[in-house]
This record gives C-alpha cells, sequence and structure tokens, in this order.
C-alpha cells in the first residue's frame, strides 16, 4: 500500500538556521503531497501541497518540490524562527483531493532564539 | 481557515467502561469527517470515514463494533470506544472536509488523549 517516510527528530535548530525535513513516498499512480504542521496543543494545519509532478509548494517562507523521479517532496526554509517550532507531518493522498491521507511519523522541531 | 473542535481534551477510564469522544465543525458543515488513531513516535492511521447519514467506512483492522463511529448531523461525528482496554489508550483525531472550501481541505481537531486505567 502506500506508505510516507519522513526524517524522524526531534531536531533542534538556532534561530535563521537552514531547514531541511526529508520526505519520500511509495504510491500507485499519481498521488497529491502534502507537508502539514502542529503547533503545541493545535490541530494539524494544511502548511503547502502539490498535486502533480514538478509542482511546488510554498507558504510562511517554506518550500517543497514534487519529485517524481525521486518520489521525493522534501521541506525547506531557508531561515528559522521561534515560531516555526512545531511538528512537521509529510502526507499523501492518491486521490487528489485530500481524501484519505496516508502520514508520516512526523518530526518534531524546536527553535531557539 | 475553518475550525474543528474535539471534547473532550483528554479522558482516563477505567477498563471495560466506554467512552465518548465529539468532533465539531465549528463553522461550517461537513458532510464527512475523518477518525485518526496515533501512537507515540507514530504517523497518523485512518481508522474510518464518517459519512453524514450514512454508515462509517472502517478501514482494514479496525474493529468497527469496538469503535463506533456516529455522524448525525452536518457538523457533529462521534467515536465511541466501547469496553475500553488499555491497548486502547492513544491520541485520536478527528479531521472535516468542507466541501464548499477551494480545496476540498480537511481541517483537524487538536485531539484527544485517551489513557485506559
Amino acid at each position: 500500500g502506500d506508505s510516507v517516510t519522513q526524517m524522524e527528530g526531534p531536531v533542534t535548530l538556532s534561530e535563521e538556521a537552514c531547514l531541511t525535513i526529508n520526505c519520500t513516498y511509495t504510491a500507485t499512480g499519481y498521488p497529491s503531497l502534502f507537508w502539514y504542521v502542529q503547533y503545541p496543543g493545535e490541530g494539524l494545519q494544511l502548511l503547502l501541497k502539490a498535486t502533480k509532478a514538478d509542482d511546488k509548494g510554498s507558504n510562511k517562507g517554506f518550500e517543497a518540490t514534487y519529485r517524481k523521479e525521486t518520489t521525493s517532496f522534501h521541506l525547506e526554509k531557508g531561515s528559522v524562527q521561534v515560531s516555526d517550532s512545531a511538528v512537521y507531518f509529510c502526507a499523501l493522498s492518491d486521490e487528489g483531493g485530500s481524501e484519505k491521507l496516508v502520514f508520516g511519523k512526523g518530526m518534531k522541531l524546536t527553535v531557539n532564539p | 481557515g475553518a475550525v474543528v473542535s474535539q471534547h473532550p481534551s483528554w479522558v482516563i477510564c477505567k477498563s471495560g467502561t466506554s467512552v465518548k469522544i465529539e468532533c465539531r465543525s465549528l463553522d461550517f458543515q461537513a458532510t464527512t469527517m475523518f477518525w485518526y488513531r496515533q501512537f507515540p513516535k507514530q504517523s497518523l492511521m485512518l481508522m474510518a470515514t464518517s459519512n453524514e447519514g450514512s454508515k462509517a467506512t472502517y478501514e482494514q483492522g479496525v474493529e468497527k463494533d469496538k469503535f463506533l463511529i456516529n455522524h448525525a448531523s452536518l457538523t457533529l461525528s462521534t467515536l465511541t470506544v466501547t469496553s475500553a482496554h488499555p491497548e486502547d489508550s492513544s491520541f485520536y483525531i478527528c479531521s472535516a472536509r468542507d466541501p464548499g472550501g477551494p480545496d476540498n481541505e480537511q481541517f483537524f481537531g487538536p485531539g484527544t488523549r485517551l489513557t485506559v486505567l
């Protein structure tokens, strides 16, 4: 079945450091890919998404590019802030419209001042 | 974005009792809601898809008689863990799909921590 593999943390960075969270997937067909973020005490929120190969999703300074050739969707940010401290989940949907999401294990990021 | 609430946020119960968890969409009507379960350091696992006015669709391996789902209105779905046992202790998360939104996006509740003694 479909699956998502992502970096496991926890990861601690200093403010303004670069961030990359690796995510690879296994799926039949052409899934849509997502990054969700969960801030402390809150529900998961959609951070960004891409629905086809070579699409780039971006939001709040984060970016991820749908790479079909490497089945990857790595999350990147050039300069993290303390407010980026959260748990990040990579996910896919094989039906294109965020039905039946398959999640990675999540990675906790802590950014220190 | 749209808001989904869950109640309670945490619950502790004795083995053998039943526990009901509520999931509400606060500012939109959700014809479809999803229930997930998350173990420590594990990913969210979809348990079932809840459709308003019809029976829930359960994922393989999920006991429908143990995890009762009722989606009685367009803003409320409930998950009842019947005859709970310690192995049912977990973090339960619901989400609701906003059919009126631009991307058919799922919005997630903050989760309910269940501990069965």
